[in-house]
């Protein structure tokens, strides 16, 4: 357990459409990530938020985007989805600085039909 | 932009065997190294990381890694690998580009675990 948690746990959703996934953070930690992990893949770093700010971002185009809110909680939101937006998606949370362990939640299993 | 790659995709050991899984880096600096497990229905968690001091690391569960700078590479081993061990493994490299922080994983090692 590390006391992050991800909602929903499966999303079915068609292509067009958008999405919110949700992530509530460890108490205290201040520095959320949002990552995307196809079937059989690596991660892939999404963005990354601190204190309510977009502080990095990987090579995801605009239609993603997200929020930090000041109670731990985040959002990754999807607009305009694609097939290849299916994937198990991932959030983490650390007490900030690049070298303190990210402690991941269970992920949101979407799939875009 | 940093870059990881993890050459072996899959990997089978007998319970008791030694254990490396290698992790090659690209990065113009001495960047942020993680090696994290996912098992099934798991998240992921962090056995170790290492960004400076010691080239060699301790981590949980037994395993250690080694920084080469030389060789770009963060190898991680275990002397005795137990059935439990069975996962995907990952190498991760944390840096700062253009856009702030940035984390870039590897394609993962599958390991499995013959009894």
């Amino acid at each position: 357990e590390t006391g992050v948690t991800q909602s929903p746990t499966h999303l079915i959703k068609t292509r067009g459409q958008q999405v919110t996934l949700r992530c509530s953070s460890q108490s205290g930690h201040n520095t959320v990530s949002w990552y995307q992990q196809a079937l059989g893949q690596g991660p892939q770093f999404i963005f990354q938020y601190y204190r309510e700010e977009e502080n990095g971002r990987g090579n995801f185009p605009p239609r993603f985007s997200g929020l930090q809110f000041p109670n731990y909680s985040s959002e990754l939101n999807v607009n305009a989805l694609e097939l290849d937006d299916s994937a198990l998606y991932l959030c983490a949370s650390n007490p900030g600085g690049l070298g303190n362990e990210q402690f991941f939640g269970p992920g949101t299993r979407l799939t875009v039909l | 932009a940093q870059s990881v790659t993890q050459p072996d995709i899959h990997i089978t050991v007998s319970e008791g065997a030694s254990l490396e899984l290698r992790c090659n880096y690209s990065y113009g600096a001495t960047p942020y190294l993680f090696w994290y497990v996912q098992s099934p229905g798991q998240g992921l968690q962090l056995l170790l990381k290492y960004f400076s001091g010691d080239t060699l690391v301790q981590g949980i569960k037994g395993f250690e890694a080694e920084f080469k700078r030389s060789q770009s590479s963060f190898n991680l081993r275990k002397p005795s690998v137990h059935w439990s061990d069975a996962a995907e493994y990952f190498c991760a490299v944390g840096a700062i580009d253009n856009y702030g922080q940035n984390f870039v994983f590897g394609p993962g090692t599958r390991l499995s675990v013959l009894p």
